[in-house]
């Protein structure tokens, strides 16, 4: 596709369920991020992704949240036992590579989840 | 730690003035600053990208410069239009996290 996909587009679940959020990035591209926008915050880095590996996973919240990639393609970001204060719209862009000149970030539309 | 303000946070401005959105950033050592638009309710726009070692991009009506040594960046936006509402977004690439994020400035251009 032209740009960054991301399904479901909204995701309302139960307290305590688990959640699979899934990102396409831009064919080619090879580095893909995970934001989160909670609601009258700023946009929060999760965690990256530099082909299938993840150098830094310190901004994931917690112990519950865990993301892969496989293929250097798709990722999908898993939310365990979710809490209502995980709700908020999750980000996910791609980027050529990490090098500067290939770095500019293309954001998809984002996931709205709710736990109620 | 990096930390990034935008001022204002929110601007009513009437359909045709031009404006500035300001931008700064507490560490000068960045590769890249990047605006971004987002409207309601949607993801992100990339905007401009400004490498460090540049002092402005422009693209159509929009232009945005950069002082690395004073932490500063600014967006001006000519001739504004109502199409223009939307919450705009600064960002820079220090390195060890890929972008971080203001808090934005919400746009409301009256017709």
């Amino acid at each position: 596709g032209a740009g960054v996909s991301q399904s479901p587009s909204n995701k309302v679940t139960e307290k305590g369920k688990d959640v699979e959020l899934r990102c396409d990035p831009i064919s080619g591209h090879t580095a893909l991020y995970w934001y989160r926008q909670s609601l009258g915050q700023g946009l929060e880095f999760l965690i990256y992704f530099q082909g299938n590996s993840a150098p830094d996973k310190s901004g994931l919240p917690s112990d519950r949240f865990s993301a892969e990639r496989t293929g250097g393609s798709v990722s999908t970001l898993t939310i365990q036992r979710t809490q209502q204060e995980d709700s908020a719209v999750y980000l996910c862009a791609s980027s050529l590579g990490l090098g500067q000149g290939r770095n500019e970030q293309f954001f998809g539309p984002g996931t709205r989840l709710t736990v109620l | 730690k990096q930390e990034v303000t935008q001022i204002p946070a929110a601007l009513s401005v009437p359909e045709g003035e031009n404006l500035v959105l300001n931008c700064s950033f507490t560490d000068s050592a960045i590769y890249n600053l990047q605006w971004f638009r987002q409207d309601p309710g949607k993801g992100l726009t990339s905007l401009l990208l400004i490498q460090s070692s540049q002092r402005e991009q422009t693209s159509g009506r929009l232009n945005a410069s950069l002082d690395k040594s004073s932490g500063r960046s600014t967006l001006y936006i000519a001739a504004s239009q109502p199409g223009d509402s939307a919450t705009y977004l600064c960002a820079v690439h220090s390195g060890n996290t890929p972008l971080v994020f203001g808090k934005g400035t919400r746009l409301s251009v009256i017709a």
